[in-house]
């Protein structure tokens, strides 16, 4: 159980373009959804947090207007990164978690790999 | 939410116990201590957590100090497939519960 997926595993793209990377939580239903972005060699870094139905809340330093994330349902969170640049290049990882008992807990996906161009 | 200290590596012969520190002097009375671990290219996977007693599940122990300003990871039979990064995070349990991610220990498990 608490399994969370994430569409796609990895994504090339020109820059100027704008990229969608979805996450899903399978078995539970995710009131909260986080984004993490993780450059080689360093550590995951919080993006933002969003909960189900309202505005996601960015980290300090992160362009809300770049990043743009949705959680529409549940289940579902979408990341998309807009007008892509070279720098945009790392490896995006969400995480969810439910309401109560074990599914309070953070469960990751299996992060997507954009390249940009 | 307090930080941490974990030794950038460290090396473990399979079969062997796998004990990896943790500090985190200045944690308060109602933060939690995490571990979690990241495999290569792989999304995180959380291992245990803890208040102040120790915790044992099917992955790993956990063992913390008295003063709650350590703590240790054990993996009982380190076998190849725990070569990872893993992270020490202490956190409390409310609200939106962020995970900060320090450096982590990578523990390279060797044949």
């Amino acid at each position: 159980g608490a399994v969370v997926s994430q569409h796609p595993s990895w994504v090339i793209c020109k820059s100027g373009t704008s990229v969608k990377i979805e996450c899903r939580s399978l078995d539970f239903q995710a009131t909260t959804m986080f984004w993490y972005r993780q450059f080689p060699k360093q550590s995951l870094m919080l993006m933002a947090t969003s909960n189900e139905g309202s505005k996601a809340t960015y980290e300090q330093g992160v362009e809300k207007d770049k990043f743009l994330i949705n959680h529409a349902s549940l289940t579902l969170s979408t990341l998309t990164v807009t007008s892509a640049h070279p720098e945009d290049s790392s490896f995006y990882i969400c995480s969810a978690k439910g309401r109560g008992g074990p599914r309070n807990e953070q469960f990751f996906g299996p992060g997507t790999r954009l390249t940009v161009l | 939410d307090a930080k941490t200290t974990q030794p950038p590596s460290m090396d473990c012969a399979e079969g062997r116990a796998a004990n990896l520190p943790c500090n985190h002097s200045t944690i308060s009375g109602n933060e939690y201590v995490y571990w979690y671990r990241q495999i290569h290219s792989q999304g995180p996977q959380y291992i245990i957590h803890g208040l102040k007693n120790n915790e044992t599940n099917e992955m790993a122990s956990l063992i913390i100090t008295e003063d709650r300003k350590s703590s240790t990871l054990i993996l009982p039979h380190a076998t190849l497939r725990d070569t990872a990064v893993y992270y020490c995070i202490v956190k409390m349990n409310t609200g939106f519960q962020k995970l900060v991610f320090g450096t982590g220990t990578r523990l390279l498990v060797s044949p």
